[in-house]
């Protein structure tokens, strides 16, 4: 497995309450990834980023917000977290963020709970 | 944004039997296909991809096989072992090469 890591793996937390997901990356690929996954929708992309300060909407931005400040570190940041955001995040990474020279590589997920 | 639609979301076969996932897509643009497996509370892995400048790719008992002019792209497993169970998922990418575009994936179930 490339080296993506995820944190927390697991969380239990209130509507309404602030939530920070972190990936990290020790492979210094320029591209990282967060994906949402939910039965029945297969993985929908949230925010992307392409650099250092650099980032980018997916499909399913809304209520989500992200942040960059290092090549290695990826933050996901749900603002007010509601029931509808509960999930499983998974992170991808991707050295060149051209997807017909170079595939994506996930980290092992965390699962959320919205309560 | 790109469109890609996976079928069935369930199968089930029996032991060396073999599996067929399909794929379509909406963006014409897409040249690049790759197919995930992801197995019960584990990451999605890469097992096969193809680009569109060729019609078939095979890797021991998978092999992918992409029609452009109909937009769409096909799994397939030959000899089906237990260890086959897990989810997979197509995706494409349309114009925009930075971003995967997944299909909703097949729970595959091989029956000893």
């Amino acid at each position: 497995d490339a080296g993506i890591t995820q944190s927390p793996r697991h969380k239990v937390t209130e509507t309404g309450t602030p939530v920070t997901l972190r990936c990290h990356q020790t492979e210094n690929h320029r591209y990282m990834y967060w994906y949402r996954q939910d039965p029945g929708h297969g993985l929908r992309l949230i925010h992307y980023s392409y650099g250092v300060k650099d980032t980018d909407k997916g499909e399913v931005s809304d209520g989500y917000s992200v942040s960059r400040s290092k090549t290695e570190d990826f933050l996901l940041t749900l603002e007010s977290a509601t029931s509808s955001q509960t999930s499983v995040y998974f992170c991808a990474i991707s050295e060149s963020g051209l997807a017909d020279q170079e595939t994506q590589y996930f980290g092992p997920g965390t699962r959320l709970l919205v309560l | 944004g790109e469109n890609v639609e996976q079928h069935p979301s369930t199968l089930s076969v029996q032991e060396g039997d073999s599996a067929v996932i399909k794929c379509t897509y909406s963006d014409s643009a897409s040249n690049y296909f790759p197919w995930y497996k992801q197995e019960l509370g584990k990451r999605p892995q890469l097992i096969i991809d193809i680009r569109s400048n060729v019609g078939e790719k095979k890797d021991q008992r998978i092999a992918v096989t992409l029609n452009k002019t109909a937009k769409h792209f096909s799994l397939h497993i030959t000899e089906t072992q237990p260890e086959d169970s897990a989810v997979y998922f197509c995706a494409g990418t349309g114009y925009n090469f930075n971003k995967f575009y997944f299909g909703s994936g097949t729970k595959l179930n091989v029956k000893p």
